[in-house]
């Protein structure tokens, strides 16, 4: 069993819509919990990370933490074509700092979003 | 100008041929990073180093080499390409400290690299 498992997709949704991503772990070391997202011929880009349980919002986009259910969420509100990209969770026992925070990387959504 | 680049961005070669990858980066990071991305895999951890004179395994190492020439160049080595090789290669960077001590190691990832073996 992979520590994090995250449904492929692909997604398609209309403009607009509200789109749901979301990754289960079973590793429950982990405290930091991050979205990166990556375009078409391009590397990932950190997106935004929540530290341990709780909601975080950034705009059109939230991230939500379960630890006791080890499942986290991204929700995209009122998404837009230039959302369309892989999106990719990744989770760390460890922060930064002299320490080293080993990412573990979920499988990646793709999603379209069309006009 | 991006702050970490890859050479080659594509390259088809054959089996049993031996391949270089070539990182560079402008953003001062002492952590580096090698990743092979595959189709339903996500990105895994092939080697990283903390500075020139520390290199360490990652997760799937058999069969890659690396070479740490100064802080801002990691080179990625296949010394005899097999066609399981075939992946997207990313290199990427970090800073520990930029989150402050509280927040993730964020990594920086450059362009990537295609890499065919036929």
């Amino acid at each position: 069993q992979k520590e994090v498992e995250q449904d492929p997709g692909p997604l398609s949704v209309p403009e607009g819509a509200i789109v749901s991503l979301n990754c289960t772990y079973s590793n429950s070391a982990f405290q930091y919990f991050m979205w990166y997202r990556q375009y078409s011929r391009k590397g990932p880009e950190l997106l935004m990370y929540t530290y341990s349980s709780g909601n975080k919002e950034d705009g059109r986009f939230t991230a939500q933490v379960d630890k006791s259910s080890k499942y986290i969420s991204l929700f995209i509100r009122d998404s837009q074509p230039s959302d369309s990209a892989t999106y990719l969770c990744a989770m760390s026992a460890v922060g930064g700092g002299t320490s080293y925070g080993k990412l573990t990387f979920g499988q990646g959504t793709i999603l379209t979003v069309h006009p | 100008d991006a702050d970490v680049t890859q050479t080659p961005r594509n390259r088809i070669t054959k089996t049993g041929k031996r391949i270089m990858l070539e990182c560079s980066q402008t953003k001062g990071h002492d952590r580096m990073y090698w990743y092979r991305q595959d189709p339903g895999l996500g990105l895994r951890l092939i080697y990283y180093s903390f500075d020139v004179k520390d290199i360490n395994k990652g997760e799937i190492s058999d069969g890659y080499s690396v070479s740490r020439q100064a802080q801002a160049k990691f080179s990625l080595s296949l010394e005899s390409a097999i066609p399981n090789q075939t992946a997207l290669y990313f290199c990427a960077t970090s800073d520990p400290f930029y989150t402050g001590q509280h927040g993730p190691d964020t990594q920086y990832f450059g362009p990537g690299t295609r890499l065919t073996v036929l």
